[in-house]
């Protein structure tokens, strides 16, 4: 079973619009981090966040994790048309079998 | 370029063969992932090495296997393809078991026809 899951499964926008995408999770983490896929190529790695972090920038980035409701969320700000792009969430829970399992992914459309 | 480098990109072949994947991983990086992407599916993890031992175990079929060398590369086995085993086959490596950022290689693409 998928620890992340992503919400919503996808979304559209316009240029210059802010993008949030939702990710809830089940056991305990270490750390989540967030991860970019342009179609048919290897993911990129967007930010990290530990347990112990509740928000984290980067950039047009940022990032959120509530541990309390189980759950974060990325926020892409001022969006491009470059930024269309599948986003995945990850958990490392740091015990055996839990490590680095993706939710099904945003697939997000920034349209110009 | 994350560092990840997986051979082949593309691979088309029949089904009932066996075939091999290839990853090294960044240099300096002792743990290697293998996931698989498929449409139905999405990114589905398979497998973990650390160190040349298996750590973690996903949804990965018995037809499939891996092993991680003394020199850290990894390899994934397949075998008795059969077509719905069409997908990007990926590679990761961080440096430690976990706790760190993990970093994807370009995939290899598999048809089975």
């Amino acid at each position: 079973s998928q620890q992340g899951e992503e919400d919503p499964q996808a979304l559209s926008i316009q240029e210059g619009e802010n993008a949030t995408m939702n990710c809830s999770y089940k056991t305990s983490i270490n750390n989540l981090q967030w991860y970019r896929q342009n179609s048919g190529r290897g993911l990129v790695h967007l930010i990290l966040i530990r347990s112990n972090e509740r928000e984290k920038h980067s950039g047009r980035l940022r990032v959120t994790l509530d541990t309390s409701k189980k759950s974060s969320s990325l926020l892409i700000t001022a969006s491009r048309a470059a930024d269309t792009a599948s986003y995945f969430c990850a958990t490392d829970g740091g015990n055996y079998g839990q490590n680095f399992v993706f939710g099904p992914g945003t697939r997000l459309s920034v349209l110009p | 370029d994350s560092g990840v480098t997986q051979t082949p990109k593309h691979l088309i072949t029949a089904t009932g063969q066996r075939v091999t994947l290839r990853c090294s991983p960044r240099s300096g990086d002792l743990s290697v992932y293998w996931y698989q992407q498929s449409l139905d599916q999405g990114l589905q993890f398979l497998i973990q090495y650390y160190n040349g031992e298996e750590r973690a175990k996903g949804n990965i079929l018995e037809r499939f296997s891996a092993q991680q060398f003394p020199d850290l590369h990894s390899e994934l086995n397949l075998s008795s393809l059969e077509l719905g085993d069409s997908a990007l086959y990926f590679c990761a490596s961080s440096e430690a078991i976990s706790g760190n950022t993990i970093y994807f290689g370009e995939g290899s693409w598999l048809t089975v026809v």
